[in-house]
């Protein structure tokens, strides 16, 4: 099973900050991560897929690249509304695995 | 608009089975891979099922914690798709949520339903 390394899983920011998430899986992976949020109380919602591209609705101050074998969610001018938990995911072979998150929230 | 509606949690004791359900709208089901991912109180993601499409013979596939006691099914006719749980533990207790996937997994996501197996 690919392991997917997940960090932090903490991560106190202020709003207006830039903050980045990383993920390293145990394997090649290729661009097949995908990144959630998830809000207490709600459903995952999509935020990123191959890697780096932005899904439907999702503002462009969140971005994802890949440097070597760790992939990172970056946000830009932290936003109240962006204080959730985000979890990556790859999909490159099953069974499919989630990290472990990383709980953002207001320092 | 999209929406997929889980439907039939409940409490059941262990070894007892249940059958959760899920309805989808808004987008072409028959064309769309279906999963099911849980999440144990205060804990993170786990991938449960996955079930394909026709053309890919409805293929299945499951996490190992599942395999052999867990059946994925689908019902184009009516886009529904199920989850047959048999001989159900305490550590199967989560909320259960159906997702599809058109051009990878997760792409929509229904508001879960919960299922406790206790005694």
């Amino acid at each position: 099973d690919i392991q997917m390394t997940q960090s932090p899983s903490s991560l106190p920011a202020s709003l207006g900050d830039r903050v980045t998430i990383t993920c390293r899986p145990s394997q090649d992976i290729g661009i097949y991560i995908r990144w959630f949020q998830q809000k207490p109380g709600k459903s995952p919602r999509l935020m990123i897929y191959g890697a780096t591209n932005l899904a439907n609705g999702v503002p462009s101050r969140f971005s994802g690249s890949r440097s070597g074998s760790d992939y990172s969610l970056t946000i830009n001018r932290l936003e109240s509304e962006d204080m959730a938990i985000y979890y990556c995911l790859q999909h490159n072979d099953y069974p499919l695995t989630f990290g472990s998150g990383t709980k953002l929230e207001i320092k | 608009a999209v929406q997929v509606v889980e439907s039939g949690g409940g409490l059941v004791q262990p070894k007892e089975s249940l059958k959760i359900s899920c309805a989808a709208s808004g987008f072409t089901f028959s064309n769309a891979a279906m999963y099911w991912v849980r999440q144990a109180p205060g804990k993170g993601l786990e991938w449960v099922a996955r079930i394909r499409t026709k053309p890919k013979k409805y293929a299945t596939y499951y996490a190992d914690s599942v395999k052999g006691r867990f059946t994925i099914s689908r019902d184009d006719s009516k886009s529904m798709v199920y989850l047959q749980m048999d001989n159900l533990k305490t550590e199967d207790t989560a909320m259960y949520y159906c997702t599809a996937g058109y051009s990878g997994p997760f792409d929509y996501w229904g508001q879960g339903v919960m299922v406790t197996v206790s005694s």
